[in-house]
């Protein structure tokens, strides 16, 4: 079955103590993202991957570091995670950038992050 | 800076009418324009899009509609189902592009 795993889906954590949030597609897609939903905002890009050891700044990357080793992991890194890094956070894959019929992104299930 | 919006953060309508979802941009460069849908405890799926070069594009009940000059579009579901009922997220883009870039959204309510 085609999907994005993400783990945990939830986690609770306290200010500052460094954390990987994994993401794994099994598509061989090229393209993969990280997103935070938050209330009122929507989705909002954290960071994307073209490819292998690609990667570039979504809309909001400030607290937030990834890594494209293989092309089917994705993890996000917090570093030093802050209170206002709680939020809905969802992987995203696709095989191709926007606009290529039959290659939109999948999304996995998210991860519900609260820092105290 | 949100370059997309989706004014009404709910709606509710009743099964088997039409339901409207309206999204605004700002940005003159999208070209590409989604909607994806959200079930509580899950992941966004897709469910239509559309590219700046079309106005209309039509999958079963689900119809997104552009309007280029006015910068906005609109999803039209006809008839609304009880399942329909979900968040709704506007989406928008280049071509060519993985920086997508989502409205707030929209709970639609289809009541039985």
């Amino acid at each position: 079955e085609a999907q994005v795993t993400q783990n945990p889906r939830y986690l609770i954590t306290v200010t500052g103590k460094k954390l990987t949030v994994t993401c794994s597609q099994n598509m061989n897609h090229e393209y993969m993202s990280w997103y935070r939903q938050d209330p009122g905002l929507g989705l909002r890009q954290i960071y994307y991957s073209m490819n292998v050891e690609v990667t570039d700044k979504g809309d909001v990357p400030e607290g937030y570091k990834v890594s494209r080793k293989e092309k089917r992991n994705f993890p996000l890194i917090l570093e030093s995670p802050s209170p206002n890094q709680t939020s809905l956070y969802f992987c995203a894959s696709s095989l191709a950038g926007a606009g290529i019929p039959n290659t939109e992104a999948f999304f996995g299930q998210g991860t519900r992050l609260t820092v105290v | 800076d949100q370059q997309v919006k989706q004014n009404s953060p709910s709606l509710s309508v009743q099964e088997g009418r039409i339901s409207i979802l309206n999204c605004d941009y700002t940005n003159s460069m999208f070209d590409y324009f989604l909607w994806y849908k959200k079930y509580p405890a899950e992941g966004p799926t897709f469910l239509i899009s559309i590219s700046s070069i079309k106005d209309k594009n039509e999958d079963g009940r689900f119809t997104v509609f552009l309007n280029k000059s006015a910068k906005h579009l609109s999803l039209h579901i006809v008839p609304s189902q009880p399942g329909d009922s979900a968040v709704y997220f506007c989406a928008a883009s280049k071509i060519g592009n993985n920086d997508m870039r989502f409205g707030a959204g929209t709970r639609l309510t289809v009541k039985p």
